[in-house]
């Protein structure tokens, strides 16, 4: 079946522009994460949905990161303003819903590519 | 502190080696943990779930210390194919669906 997808796969922006990031999860899967990966680093958590709602929003950087998913499936992360300190691979992952005391899968996308100038 | 460190890497050892990675994390009240590999420009893939008992997968051994905080990952008779990063990864504080992930370990396996 289809994996998580992300679009668009490389995005190439100004400083000080708006951007808006796009994953489509797993068919079924309720919960979806956002992670961050710079170069040489792992992937850092940012975000994460239940459903419809940010369950932890405790990685977001600051208030210029804001991420929807108003029909729980599509989300999108949204960067104000963006700074050079931006640039990275944004990871979108989905599992099913996670049972307390258990741990699903996330299943990874192949992530959009960031490049503030 | 990082949260999980991981050895720097990068490993570069021969087909048919046997390689070892360790790794250490900070918060005591982590509960799952895990092995990711990554390749090169892709996205991050579940190895293995790392258990208290250790576990075996093929060439693949994972072991976990909860009382020193160290997992580690043992790889036996490289491959080619096996050349990759290696991220250690545990769940985060509140629950069971924040990872954190180590910087990860580079591993190239040379004919």
């Amino acid at each position: 079946g289809a994996g998580v997808s992300q679009t668009p796969s490389n995005k190439v922006t100004e400083k000080g522009k708006y951007v808006e990031l796009r994953c489509d999860p797993i068919s079924g899967h309720t919960a979806l994460y956002w992670y961050r990966q710079s170069l040489g680093q792992g992937p850092e958590f940012l975000i994460y949905f239940q459903g419809t709602g940010a369950a932890d929003d405790s990685g977001l950087p600051n208030d210029r990161f804001f991420a929807v998913r108003p029909e729980g499936s599509v989300s999108t992360l949204k960067i104000q303003r963006t700074e050079r300190g931006d640039s990275a691979v944004y990871l979108c992952a989905s599992s099913s819903t996670p049972g307390t005391g258990s741990y699903n899968e996330q299943f990874f996308g192949p992530g959009t590519r960031l490049t503030v100038l | 502190r990082k949260e999980v460190e991981q050895d720097p890497g990068p490993f570069n050892v021969p087909e048919g080696a046997t390689v070892a990675f360790n790794c250490t994390y900070s918060n005591s009240a982590s509960q799952s943990f895990f092995w990711y590999r990554q390749d090169c420009r892709k996205e991050p893939k579940l190895l293995m779930s790392v258990y208290s008992s250790g576990n075996e997968d093929g060439r693949f051994t994972a072991q976990l210390n909860r009382a020193s905080q160290y997992i580690s990952l043992l790889i036996r008779d490289s491959k080619l194919s096996d050349s990759a990063t290696y991220l250690c990864v545990v769940n985060g504080a509140g629950g069971y669906n924040k990872l954190i992930f180590g910087a990860g370990t580079r591993l190239a396996v040379h004919p």
